[in-house]
This record gives C-alpha cells, sequence and structure tokens, in this order.
C-alpha cells in the first residue's frame, strides 16, 4: 500500500510567483485536505477536496486555491506569493470525509513540501 | 470562535518518568477530538481520537487521552516514556463531519536519558 507523497520536497520562489504543489493520496482514499505549517506553529486548515469538490476551506484568501483529480490525487496553487507563504505544506488524505462516529476515519498525512518564499 | 490551545511550549521528562501534554480547546459543537504526533521530517502520524463514549481513549504507543468536558480538556498521558517518544505534538479539534480542523501550536517532547 502506497501512502501519501508530495512533491516537490523543497521548492525556492520569489515574491510574486506562482507555485504549485501536488499531492498523490493513499490508495482508496477520495479526500484530500491541505495544510500549512509555519515554523514552529501547527498546522492550519486550508481547505478539504472531496470528489473533486471544495468541501470545506480555512481562512486563507483566494490567492490559495486547489483541484482534484478523477485518481484522486491534488494539487494545491497558490498565486502572487508573499513572504509569509514559507512553510511546510502538508497534504492529508482520508477514506471518506468523515461519517459522525465513525471508527475508521483518520487522516493520512504525507512528508510535506517546503516552501521558501524570498 | 473555535481554537485549541497547548499551553507548554517545550516539556522535557526523563526516560521511564510519566507524561502528561495539555490540551484545551474552545468549540462551539460537539468536538471530535485528536491527538498528532511530528518527528523531524516526517509527516503527522494520528496517535488517537475521541468522538463519543468513553472519555478515556487508548491508542497507539501507549498513549491514552482524557475527555473532560466539563473542562474543555483532552489531555495525552503515557506511564512511561521512551527515548524514542521524543517529537512534537499536536491536539486538533473537528466537526462532526471532518471538514475542517484546528490544529494546537504544539509541544516538543525532550527526553532525557
Amino acid at each position: 500500500e502506497t501512502g501519501v507523497t508530495q512533491s516537490p520536497t523543497h521548492l525556492i520562489k520569489t515574491r510574486g510567483q506562482q507555485v504549485t504543489l501536488r499531492c498523490s493520496s493513499q490508495s482508496g482514499h477520495n479526500t484530500v485536505s491541505w495544510y500549512q505549517q509555519a515554523l514552529g506553529q501547527g498546522p492550519q486548515f486550508i481547505f478539504q477536496y472531496y470528489r473533486e469538490e471544495e468541501n470545506g476551506r480555512g481562512n486563507f484568501p483566494p490567492r490559495f486555491s486547489g483541484l482534484q483529480f478523477p485518481n484522486y490525487s491534488s494539487e494545491l496553487n497558490v498565486n502572487a506569493l508573499e513572504l509569509d507563504d514559507s512553510a511546510l505544506y502538508l497534504c492529508a488524505s482520508s477514506p471518506r470525509p468523515g461519517l459522525a462516529g465513525g471508527d475508521s476515519y483518520e487522516q493520512y498525512f504525507g512528508p510535506g513540501t517546503r516552501l521558501t518564499v524570498t | 470562535a473555535q481554537s485549541v490551545t497547548q499551553p507548554d511550549i517545550h516539556i522535557t521528562v526523563s526516560e521511564g518518568a510519566s507524561l502528561e501534554l495539555r490540551c484545551n480547546y474552545s468549540y462551539g459543537a460537539t468536538p471530535y477530538l485528536f491527538w498528532y504526533v511530528q518527528s523531524p521530517g516526517q509527516g503527522l502520524q494520528l496517535l488517537l481520537k475521541y468522538f463519543s463514549g468513553d472519555t478515556l481513549v487508548q491508542g497507539i504507543k501507549g498513549f491514552e487521552a482524557e475527555f473532560k468536558r466539563s473542562q474543555s480538556s483532552f489531555n495525552l498521558r503515557k506511564p512511561s516514556v521512551h527515548w524514542s517518544d521524543a517529537a512534537e505534538y499536536f491536539c486538533a479539534v473537528g466537526p462532526y463531519n471532518f471538514n475542517k480542523f484546528y490544529f494546537g501550536s504544539g509541544t516538543k517532547l525532550n527526553v532525557k536519558p
């Protein structure tokens, strides 16, 4: 069973540029969530995709956008990069968005993409 | 507003000693609570979760957590810490449909030999 993979591992961009990060979900998982983890902070929820539709969104501006593909892999796009966008971006997949009381709900996290904006 | 507070940024314990990591949450609905561990260079791993029922939940690696609704707390415990437990620990809360999660800022655990 292949786990969650993310690419690239590291990335350096200049302020104002655009970036695309990629995530391959674990086999059989149709839900992908993206998080931003700044240095010394906990992950902050960006958004979640379920069956190619956005299923929930955190407090991030519209320049953070995403896609989910028919094979359930996903992309995170960030436009007009700012210095504060420098962070570890984590992707997590799960079997489904979640069922109340469901014992099987669990997010499986990838190792992350380290983005540095200069 | 929904939030998770982990009051201890760093904790150091001796190997073999007991451990308690604190987590307090503010959430407007029934909370679904989680503890994750993050080792350097690795993704987050779920230790345990609470949805309903018994307020003392058991997780992997010998960890347990107790949900106390009256105190809005979900503290993580381990009776005897091993050197391999050194990592950063995050508490998180989410809604019933798990379409949004709130993480605390983490507690970094150091283990003294």
